[in-house]
């Protein structure tokens, strides 16, 4: 049972690349999330998926798409990177409920240069 | 604007002694109340919660006491060890939305020395 897997680990991009950030959970949530942790910020929300289907934007949507390719798998899109962006990214999950936390993955530390 | 804000950036206390941190939330709405414990390199790991129904959870060696009329819980812990030396989140969820929308404060490094 790996829980919340996200993959890469670590990636370097140059201003203005691509890429897609990936997670999968194997604990059958329906709820799946993004945040971004910065220095001195906390966590904060980027996108997050109800349920299979749906997805809705968080704090801090801009620059980024995400996509809910099935329950298990949640991904987050960078079209154009910017140096802003240079963080290290949490996906989550969890069972909507009113007594029930989020499972986090190990996280993605972004660097754009 | 922040709605949850974790004032002290650290903490150091001595290994037995007890560690206290802190955390104060300004919406009214938010019902339920989660403390997250992470280590350099990996992600946040739930450690406890409480609903607003309660003024006290209590977990091991870990209590955390919520005084709704001041806005204002705190995370207890009762003896501190090494190994619980980490960043501390607190975390609140507001009435009536999905799960994942938790609002998080900035963090509290806690330093626990032998």
């Amino acid at each position: 049972n790996a829980g919340v897997t996200q993959t890469p680990k670590f990636q370097v991009l140059k201003t203005g690349q691509s890429m897609t950030l990936q997670c999968a959970q194997d604990m059958n949530h329906n709820s799946m999330y993004w945040y971004r942790q910065d220095p001195g910020m906390g966590l904060r929300l980027i996108y997050y998926s109800a349920s299979e289907g749906t997805t809705d934007k968080g704090e801090v949507p801009n620059g980024y798409n995400v996509s809910r390719l099935n329950k298990r798998e949640f991904s987050l899109r960078l079209e154009s990177a910017a140096p802003s962006q240079t963080s290290v990214y949490f996906c989550a999950s969890g069972e909507q409920g009113m007594n029930t936390e989020a499972f986090f993955g190990q996280g993605t530390r972004l660097t754009v240069v | 604007d922040q709605q949850v804000k974790q004032n002290s950036p650290s903490l150091s206390v001595q290994e037995g002694r007890i560690s206290i941190l802190n955390c104060d939330y300004t919406n009214s709405m938010f019902d339920y109340f989660l403390w997250y414990k992470k280590y350099p390199a990996e992600g946040p790991t739930f450690l406890i919660s409480i609903s607003s129904i309660k003024d006290k959870n209590e977990d091991g060696r870990f209590t955390v006491f919520l005084n709704k009329s001041a806005k204002h819980l705190s995370l207890h812990i009762v003896p501190s060890q090494p190994g619980d030396s980490a960043v501390y989140f607190c975390a609140a969820r507001r009435r009536g939305s999905t799960l994942g929308r938790l609002y998080f404060g900035r963090g509290t490094q806690l330093t626990v020395w032998p």
